[in-house]
C-alpha cells in the first residue's frame, strides 16, 4: 500500500511556540485531510484540502497542499496546551476510495 | 445533527471467538469506512461500504467483513479472533458522489482486547 511519511515523529516545544509539521507520499494524491487525536479517542478532523498549491486555515492551524500533489503540510501557531496530542495527514489517490494516513507526530506544548 | 457513534466502547473476547462491532453515520451522509488503529500507529484502512455494498478493501483478510444497512449505518465483523486483532476500530463516515469521497469524520472508537 501507500507509504505516507510523517514529520517530525515527535515535538515538544513552549507555550506560544509555532510548529510545523508535514507529510510526504510516494505518490500523487488529490485529496489531503490532517486530523488531531486524544488517547483512547477518534481522530476529529481539522482541515480539508482538495487542489494543489491550496492554502486553508482554521483558527490558529494553516495548511496547504503540495504543489507537487506529494506532500502537504500543517502549522500551528501560538500553541496552547489544548493543542497536545497525536496529529494525522491522510490523503486519497485519484484511482482509490480509501484515505492512507500517516505514521503521525506527537505534539507536547510545555506550559 | 448527529455525529458518528460507535458500539461498543470497549470489548474483551477470547482467540477464535467472533465479534461484532457498530457504527451509525453522521446525518446526511452515505459511506462508511473502517478501519483498524494498533498502538502508537496510524489508523488502517480495512474497507468501505457504499450504497450497501463492500467498496475497496484494504490488505485485511477474508474474516474481516462487513455490512451496511439501509439507514447507511454498518458492522464489523470478524471472525477467528487473533491476539493481533487487539486494536481500536474506528469507523468513519463521509459523502460519497460519483468517484470522489470527501472528508471522514471519525467515531469515538470500539478499543477491542483479545486474550
Amino acid at each position: 500500500g501507500q507509504q505516507l511519511n510523517q514529520s517530525p515523529q515527535s515535538m515538544f516545544i513552549q507555550e506560544g511556540e509555532d510548529v510545523s509539521m508535514n507529510c510526504t507520499s510516494s505518490s500523487i494524491f488529490n485529496t489531503w485531510l490532517w486530523y488531531k487525536q486524544d488517547p483512547g479517542e477518534g481522530p476529529v478532523l481539522l482541515i480539508a484540502l482538495y487542489k494543489a498549491g491550496e492554502l486553508t486555515s482554521n483558527g490558529r492551524l494553516t495548511a496547504q497542499f503540495g504543489i507537487t500533489r506529494k506532500d502537504s503540510f500543517l502549522n500551528i501557531s501560538a500553541s496552547i496546551p489544548s493543542d497536545v496530542g497525536i496529529y494525522f495527514c491522510a490523503g486519497q489517490t485519484p484511482t482509490s476510495n480509501q484515505f492512507y494516513f500517516g505514521t503521525g507526530t506527537s505534539l507536547t506544548v510545555i506550559p | 445533527e448527529t455525529g458518528v457513534t460507535q458500539s461498543p466502547t470497549h470489548l474483551i473476547k477470547t482467540r477464535g471467538q467472533q465479534v461484532t462491532l457498530r457504527c451509525s453515520s453522521q446525518s446526511g451522509h452515505n459511506t462508511v469506512s473502517w478501519y483498524q488503529q494498533a498502538l502508537g500507529q496510524g489508523p488502517q484502512f480495512i474497507f468501505q461500504y457504499y450504497r450497501e455494498e463492500e467498496n475497496g478493501r484494504g490488505n485485511f483478510p477474508p474474516r474481516f467483513s462487513g455490512l451496511q444497512f439501509p439507514n447507511y449505518s454498518s458492522e464489523l465483523n470478524v471472525n477467528a479472533l487473533e491476539l493481533d486483532d487487539s486494536a481500536l476500530y474506528l469507523c468513519a463516515s463521509s459523502y460519497r458522489a460519483g468517484q470522489g469521497t470527501y472528508e471522514q469524520y471519525f467515531g469515538p472508537g470500539t478499543r477491542l482486547t483479545v486474550t
